[in-house]
């Protein structure tokens, strides 16, 4: 595809079920992102890749969120014990680089997976 | 602490009247701020950014913004508002203070548009 998918649109879990949320960058996109937007706030950021390693995961709430990019294209972000705290939409974006200051350089946000811990 | 104030939750336009939605932010370094719009079922997409030079940013869709440093302010315009721009508008801001690869956004504005 053209632009972002993320997999699956919408997933609904119990209370500390383990949870997998995929991500496919645009192709040929070196830098991943991962964010998290709570109803009614604004995306916040958790997770930044460059290639196959994650050049940032200041954002990552705690422990139990864990992300890998291992060939350095499709991510997967991963939630053990789920809380209800974490329902939220999880967006993922990606970039030609990773420098946002460099010219013609954006981030290409995906649609999202909306999370709903029960 | 780094932080982007967008004041209104929400705000309702006549379809072509002129539209303004605010942006203010705090930052110590020199502040690299963008607009996104989010649509429902829809990715957040770049409207426009501002890193240096004119303070008058021309984006996408008719769109504009004007950085003001002495009033900490990155407010979005558009001078006919078309039904179809209803949508979810946040600012953001990238700086050296969080590393250029973060961007922090604020909680957005609503736009509805009436007829």
């Amino acid at each position: 595809g053209a632009g972002v998918s993320q997999t699956p649109s919408n997933k609904v879990t119990e209370k500390g079920k383990y949870v997998e949320l995929r991500c496919d960058p645009i192709s040929g996109h070196t830098a991943l992102y991962w964010y998290r937007q709570s109803l009614g706030q604004g995306p916040e950021f958790l997770i930044y890749f460059q290639g196959t390693g994650a050049a940032d995961d200041s954002g990552l709430p705690n422990d139990r969120f864990f992300a890998v990019r291992p060939e350095g294209s499709v991510s997967t972000l991963k939630i053990q014990r789920t809380e209800r705290g974490d329902s939220a939409v999880y967006l993922c974006a990606s970039s030609p680089r990773g420098d946002l200051l460099a010219g013609n350089n954006e981030q290409f946000f995906g649609p999202g997976t909306r999370l709903t811990v029960l | 602490a780094q932080s982007v104030t967008q004041p209104d939750i929400h705000i309702t336009v006549s379809e072509g009247a002129s539209l303004e939605l605010r942006c203010n932010y705090s930052y110590g370094a020199t502040p690299y701020l963008f607009w996104y719009v989010q649509s429902p079922g829809q990715g957040l997409q770049l409207l426009l950014k501002y890193f240096s030079g004119d303070t008058l940013v021309q984006g996408i869709k008719g769109f504009e913004a004007e950085f003001k440093r002495s009033q900490s302010s990155f407010n979005l315009r558009k001078p006919s508002v078309h039904w179809s721009d209803a949508a979810e508008y946040f600012c953001a801001v990238a700086s050296v203070n969080t590393g250029f690869q973060k961007l922090v956004f604020g909680t957005g504005t609503r736009l509805l548009v009436s007829p």
